[in-house]
């Protein structure tokens, strides 16, 4: 029963080096999302996707990539790190096509979150 | 944009007594998730109302719905250390999710 498994759980990251962290859901659901948590601001949205092979930029894209290569897995990846990345991650994701309520759908299931320190 | 307001931001608060968590939004809304996260862990769905009116309780939490005056109300009864976490609303439109910051909630003995 993993629902949403994030690696790494920590990661610290020099200025300039990239990294790539992984998400895998096995709740068949279509709909995946990239978060960040800082304080005070509640989690904010970084790019999501709708389906295998889609993807769409949130509210805070600027410095990240991600790739849905396959339906359970969605990666997010930092290219050149720098402070201001310096955050918890926290993927999700929701909304199976058969075998839920209508609400539920649409309710985000969460990984247990990464936090990575850039320096 | 939506935005989601939630008061107090910091709370704390003796055991066996009550408080309200608000939510506030700026827009019309399908539905209003509640989610609790205790520190450093991931966040755990509570409610969701989809409706005016809408109440649902869980054990010392209940939460209320009031689509018109778009306000979700937390309310604890009782309280227990064990309900120390963050609580944070959520207001869906469509696949959107837009989060409160948050209010951080400690219960002391």
């Amino acid at each position: 029963n993993a629902g949403v498994t994030q690696t790494p759980k920590f990661r610290v990251l020099k200025t300039g080096q990239s990294m790539t962290l992984l998400c895998a859901q096995d709740m068949n659901h279509e709909y995946m999302y990239w978060y960040r948590q800082d304080p005070g601001m509640g989690l904010r949205l970084i790019h999501y996707s709708v389906g295998e092979g889609t993807t769409a930029k949130g509210e805070v894209p600027d410095g990240y990539n991600v790739s849905r290569l396959k339906k359970q897995n969605f990666l997010l990846g930092l290219e050149s790190a720098a402070p201001s990345q310096t955050s918890v991650y926290f993927c999700a994701s929701s909304y199976a096509k058969q075998g839920q309520g209508w609400a539920d759908r649409f309710t985000r299931f969460f990984g247990q979150g990464t936090r990575l320190t850039v320096v | 944009e939506l935005k989601v307001e939630q008061n107090p931001l910091f709370l704390s608060m003796q055991e066996g007594k009550n408080y309200t968590i608000y939510c506030n939004y700026s827009t019309t809304s399908d539905r209003l998730y509640w989610y609790r996260q205790d520190p450093g862990k991931s966040l755990e769905s509570l409610f969701v109302l989809l409706s005016n009116g809408a109440v649902k309780q869980e054990g010392r939490l209940m939460a209320s719905l009031d689509t018109k005056a778009r306000l979700s109300t937390l309310h604890i009864t009782a309280a227990v250390h064990d309900l120390s976490a963050t609580y944070f609303c959520a207001v869906g439109t469509g696949n959107q999710f837009y989060f409160g910051t948050g209010t951080s909630l400690t219960v002391i003995p």
